[in-house]
This record gives C-alpha cells, sequence and structure tokens, in this order.
C-alpha cells in the first residue's frame, strides 16, 4: 500500500460526458502528479500540482483540467470524453515539488468510455 | 525531448532462470528509477540509481546506472513467479517531469 488513494477504482461512461476522478497524496506529501495509461502510448504524464499551484503540464488535452484543494487532494476533470479517452489513469505522489523526485502512485482509475 | 527506450518488450522465461532488461537512452539522466506494476495496479517503486557505475541489490534484482549515466540494466537472479510483471525505468525530464519508458511485461513461467 503506497499510501495514496484514489477514487473511483472504475468508472464507466458515455462518450461526450465529464468524470471527475479523485486523488488524497500520501501523508505529507505536497506533490501531485497525474498520469495516463494506454495500452499504445505507455505512462505519460499529465500535469503536476505542488501545495495547491500548477508546477508542470504534459501531454494533457484542453478537455482536461485538474486542481489541487488546501487539504492537498487533487481532482482530474475529464469533460467531452471520447473512445481514445478510455485509459488508467494514475495519481502519484512526492514529497518535493522543487525537483522531481521518487513518486508514490496510486491503484489507479480505470475509465472506459463507450 | 529525452526518451528510454527499454527492450526487451515482452520476456518470458521459466522459474530459476536469470534475465536482464535494459533500458537505453541518447542523453544523460541525473538519475533513474525502476518500477514494478502488476496488472490492475500502480507502478510501485524499486529502486533509484543516481551516480554513474552505481550498482543497488535489492534481494535477487541487482540494478546498474551506466557510467555515462544513460542507459541502466535491471538483473533478476533464479526468477520466480512473483517477479512476473511490468518493469518500468523512468527518468527525469527538467525539473518538473518524469518520463517513463514503454516497459519491459516479463513472465516466469512455473
Amino acid at each position: 500500500d503506497s499510501g495514496v488513494t484514489q477514487t473511483p477504482k472504475h468508472l464507466i461512461t458515455a462518450t461526450g460526458q465529464r468524470v471527475t476522478l479523485r486523488c488524497s497524496p500520501r501523508s505529507g506529501d505536497l506533490s501531485v502528479y497525474w498520469y495516463q495509461q494506454s495500452l499504445d502510448q505507455g505512462l505519460q504524464f499529465l500535469i503536476q500540482y505542488y501545495n495547491g499551484e500548477e508546477r508542470a503540464k504534459g501531454n494533457i488535452l484542453e478537455r482536461f483540467s485538474a486542481q489541487q484543494f488546501p487539504d492537498l487532494h487533487s481532482e482530474l476533470n475529464l469533460s467531452s470524453l471520447e473512445l481514445g479517452d478510455s485509459a488508467l489513469y494514475f495519481c502519484a505522489s512526492s514529497l518535493t515539488g522543487k525537483r522531481v523526485g521518487e513518486q508514490y502512485f496510486g491503484p489507479g482509475t480505470r475509465l472506459t468510455v463507450t | 525531448t529525452q526518451l528510454l527506450e527499454q527492450s526487451p518488450q515482452f520476456l518470458s522465461i521459466q522459474e530459476g532462470e536469470n534475465l536482464t532488461v535494459y533500458c537505453n537512452s541518447s542523453s544523460v539522466f541525473s538519475s533513474l528509477q525502476w518500477y514494478r506494476q502488476e496488472p490492475g495496479e500502480g507502478p510501485v517503486l524499486l529502486v533509484t540509481v543516481v551516480t554513474g557505475g552505481e550498482v543497488k541489490k535489492l534481494k535477487r534484482l541487482t540494478f546498474q546506472f551506466g557510467d555515462a549515466r544513460k542507459d541502466s540494466s535491471l538483473h533478476i537472479t533464479a526468477a520466480q513467479t512473483g517477479d512476473t510483471g511490468l518493469y518500468l525505468c523512468a527518468g527525469p525530464q527538467g525539473a518538473q517531469k518524469l518520463v517513463f519508458g514503454q516497459g519491459t511485461r516479463l513472465t516466469i513461467n512455473p
């Protein structure tokens, strides 16, 4: 158990819909990272937050957004969903935000868009 | 963009055999991390190597960082069925981002 929690575990929704994925980092960790993992693309970095502020952006679509709240939990919002958005979405946390360090991953949310 | 290439992509061997998987790049990395991921779960950090030429051992797993810090290897001695999983290497890209290789999917057959 990494100490990172993600909900829900599974999510099935239709194209065009909007979903919210939630992540709680390990106790004491200030950074939260979001990743998308699909069979053909591997593990792709989406976005990082540190202590409530956006720190880095990766290959995140404009239809996707995220935020980190004062209690440090984070939410990833995916809108206007397409079939190609079906993937595993992972959240990871780390203590520091100044330099990328060792990251601890949650169990993931499996999103299926039908 | 720094890329990490892992080989082989797939490896299936019998229990008790030894194996080595590789993580290569044309770029220098300040450090490299190895993760193992089991089906339906998130990647779990195994080790971080930070010094060129460094060797770290974790029970039957031996990790090596290349002298030029462009490559790394993972050697497993006397593989067990519990070693089955997806092995990912990752390295920092800039100050904030971690880039992952595509992974080696390892299957240990009883």
